[in-house]
């Protein structure tokens, strides 16, 4: 039963350019969620897709945005690139309405903005 | 505040130690709590969930105090395979997690 993939594994991009990051959920699961962890710190929420809407969002700027598609893949977008955005970008999925307890995360994306 | 706070660390212990985390939190409405474990550049994974005063599985145990929004996770005969960040976790909304900044432990022999 394959688990929640993320791809790429690592980035490198210049401040000022464009990234998409990329999440295939759990077999079963049907919403998925992006955390980004910069260095040091815990994971911190940037918003939740489900039925192929943006369902929560946290406190990060319009730079960031998603996407969910019709077999339930997500793509998270970060727009005009900063030294700051560097961090590992996790994905989760879970089952809508089941609650915390599913949470499956990925492996993560690990980008570095130079 | 933040919604929920961690020492960051980091502890250092020997093998067959015994070892407590401490997390507060700041939602009172929140009814259940994660303990979650992070290897060096790696996924968070579940570890433990406590609702009730509390939980243990094998050397872990999990405790929650409501009345001071505290949660604390105690490891038993700590193991070289125990060193790794141990983050806690408060759902929002039943579906957003926060997480706390995460205490950092290492195991020596």
């Amino acid at each position: 039963d394959a688990g929640v993939t993320q791809s790429p594994t690592h980035l490198i991009k210049t401040r000022g350019q464009q990234v998409t990051l990329r999440c295939s959920p759990k077999s079963g699961h049907d919403t998925v969620s992006w955390y980004q962890q910069a260095l040091g710190q815990g994971p911190q929420f940037i918003f939740q897709y489900y039925e192929e809407e943006e369902r929560q969002r946290g406190n990060f700027p319009d730079r960031f945005s998603g996407h969910q598609f019709p077999n339930y893949s997500s793509e998270l977008n970060v727009n005009a690139l900063l030294l700051g955005d560097s961090a590992l970008y996790l994905c989760a999925s879970s089952v809508a309405f089941d609650g915390p307890w599913g949470y499956t995360f990925g492996s993560g994306t690990r980008l570095t903005v130079v | 505040r933040k919604e929920v706070e961690q020492d960051p660390g980091p502890f250092n212990v020997p093998e067959g130690a015994t070892v407590a985390f401490n997390c507060t939190y700041s939602n009172s409405a929140s009814q259940s709590f994660f303990w979650y474990r992070q290897d060096c550049r790696k996924e968070p994974k579940l570890l433990m969930s406590v609702y009730s005063s509390g939980n243990e599985d094998g050397r872990f145990t999990a405790q929650l105090n409501r009345a001071s929004q505290y949660i604390s996770l105690l490891i038993r005969d700590s193991k070289l395979s125990d060193s790794a960040t141990y983050l806690c976790v408060v759902p929002y909304n039943t579906d957003k997690l926060i997480f706390g900044t995460g205490t950092r432990l290492q195991v020596f022999p």
